[in-house]
């Protein structure tokens, strides 16, 4: 019974490049969300998704990022262009309703050279 | 404009006492309110969560207790042990408006044995 997975665990991209990283959410979940968090700080909403559709990006920055849940495979999170602010940890969560808790991944650690 | 805040930003406490960690929101929206544990390396785990119908919800050593009046909850920690050792995160969430969470900027806890 497999949790949520992401991948890479960590990812060390130079600036200019691009990043992706990718959440399976756990059997059964159809609703995705992506965090990010900084050292000694909290966990900022950045996107939530369902299958095929985005619900709320409020908390995206307009340029260079965007998230897809396609019907198949994984969601992913792409940071094109990467700067060295975007160097953060990255947190997918899932859940199977759109009111129930969230269940996360360990993480994948973006390091921006 | 941080929707939760979150205090204290770290606490020490001895093998045996009782850790207390509050939080604090502005919007009466919010209906659900989970408290997360986090350990380095790892993703936020769910610990316990209450909603707004009780005052208090236990769950064998950890006990939220929620003021509905003051828009404050806490987390306390009974019998605090050394494995208790970990980054708490607040949060909360309107359930019926997209299942957004927001989230306190945590407290690392430290139980020296």
């Amino acid at each position: 019974n497999a949790g949520v997975m992401q991948n890479p665990r960590h990812l060390v991209r130079r600036r200019g490049q691009e990043a992706r990283l990718r959440c399976s959410p756990m059997k059964g979940h159809s609703h995705v969300y992506w965090y990010r968090q900084l050292p000694e700080e909290g966990l900022k909403f950045m996107v939530y998704l369902q299958k095929e559709n985005i619900i709320d990006e409020s908390g995206m920055p307009k340029e260079r990022f965007s998230a897809e849940f396609p019907k198949e495979g994984p969601s992913i999170l792409r940071i094109q262009q990467v700067v060295r602010g975007d160097s953060a940890a990255y947190f997918c969560a899932s859940s199977p309703t759109g009111d129930s808790p969230l269940h996360f991944g360990n993480g994948t650690r973006l390091t921006v050279t | 404009q941080q929707q939760v805040k979150q205090s204290p930003q770290s606490l020490i406490v001895q093998k045996g006492g009782i850790s207390i960690i509050n939080c604090a929101y502005e919007n009466t929206a919010f209906d659900y309110f989970p408290w997360y544990q986090q350990f380095p390396g790892k993703g936020p785990a769910l610990l316990i969560a209450i909603r707004p119908d009780v005052s208090e919800k236990k769950e064998g050593r950890f006990t939220i207790s929620f003021n509905k009046s003051a828009k404050q909850f806490s987390l306390h920690i009974m019998d605090s042990q050394p494995g208790d050792s970990a980054t708490y995160f607040c949060a909360a969430s309107m359930t019926n408006t997209g299942n957004q969470f927001y989230f306190g900027t945590g407290t690392s806890l430290t139980v020296i044995p």
